[in-house]
């Protein structure tokens, strides 16, 4: 059973506000992942990290942003929130071949 | 022209057939591959990786055509269980990127 977790499991919150949506693992892997996914669509890459003090943005533009101050932890921040928004957020963390997932945050911003 | 591409499918088949999913990648210089499996409202878990030489984990097969740029996976036995969105996942050359295709979705009938 991976050791990757996530908080909160769902959200709702209005436009506008500030969210922090936390992911924390215990595997000590280096490389961490956020992806955004739409219900029945591919998972697109956002942000990647690959260690601490380490952070690129991924391939879909987002208007969120990360940071990895330490190895287990890799929180992602919206700072005003918008409908566009709403999807599910998957963080995943990575040493060698398989990446290892955690159960995703569901946001509904309205 | 996506970076990873798969027929999303559905493919239906009845129990016992074999199947296979083709996916493309369009970075030659693409350094790892991988299959990982998402079921419905569930995150993705690594299937198997794919080597060049070609490799087999029971029922599952998977090949690799570094000339083609292209990836299959072939289940034979078809299982109920098997019912499964599979993800084409590709490392792209000097990366720590893992970018996933969107997905060939298996409907396995009795």
């Amino acid at each position: 059973e991976a050791d990757i977790y996530q908080t909160p499991r769902y959200l709702v919150i209005g436009t506008g506000k500030k969210i922090t949506l936390e992911c924390s693992q215990t595997m000590g892997h280096d490389k961490m992942y956020w992806y955004q996914q739409d219900p029945g669509m591919e998972l697109h890459l956002i942000h990647y990290s690959y260690g601490v003090n380490s952070t690129e943005k991924g391939d879909l533009s987002s208007e969120s942003t990360v940071s990895r101050i330490r190895t287990e932890h890799f929180p992602l921040t919206l700072e005003s929130a918008r409908p566009s928004h709403t999807s599910q957020y998957l963080c995943a963390s990575r040493q060698g071949a398989e990446a290892f997932f955690g159960q995703g945050t569901r946001l509904t911003v309205v | 022209r996506k970076e990873v591409e798969q027929d999303p499918g559905p493919f239906n088949v009845p129990e016992g057939a074999t199947v296979a999913f083709n996916c493309t990648y369009s970075n030659s210089a693409s350094q790892s591959f991988f299959w990982y499996r998402q079921d419905c409202r569930k995150e993705p878990k690594l299937l198997m990786s794919v080597y060049s030489s070609g490799n087999e984990d029971g029922r599952f097969t998977a090949q690799l055509n570094r000339a083609s740029q292209y990836i299959s996976l072939l289940i034979r036995d078809s299982k109920l269980s098997d019912s499964a969105t599979y993800l084409c996942v590709v490392n792209p050359s000097n990366t720590g990127k893992l970018i996933f295709g969107q997905g060939t979705t298996l409907q396995v009938k009795p």
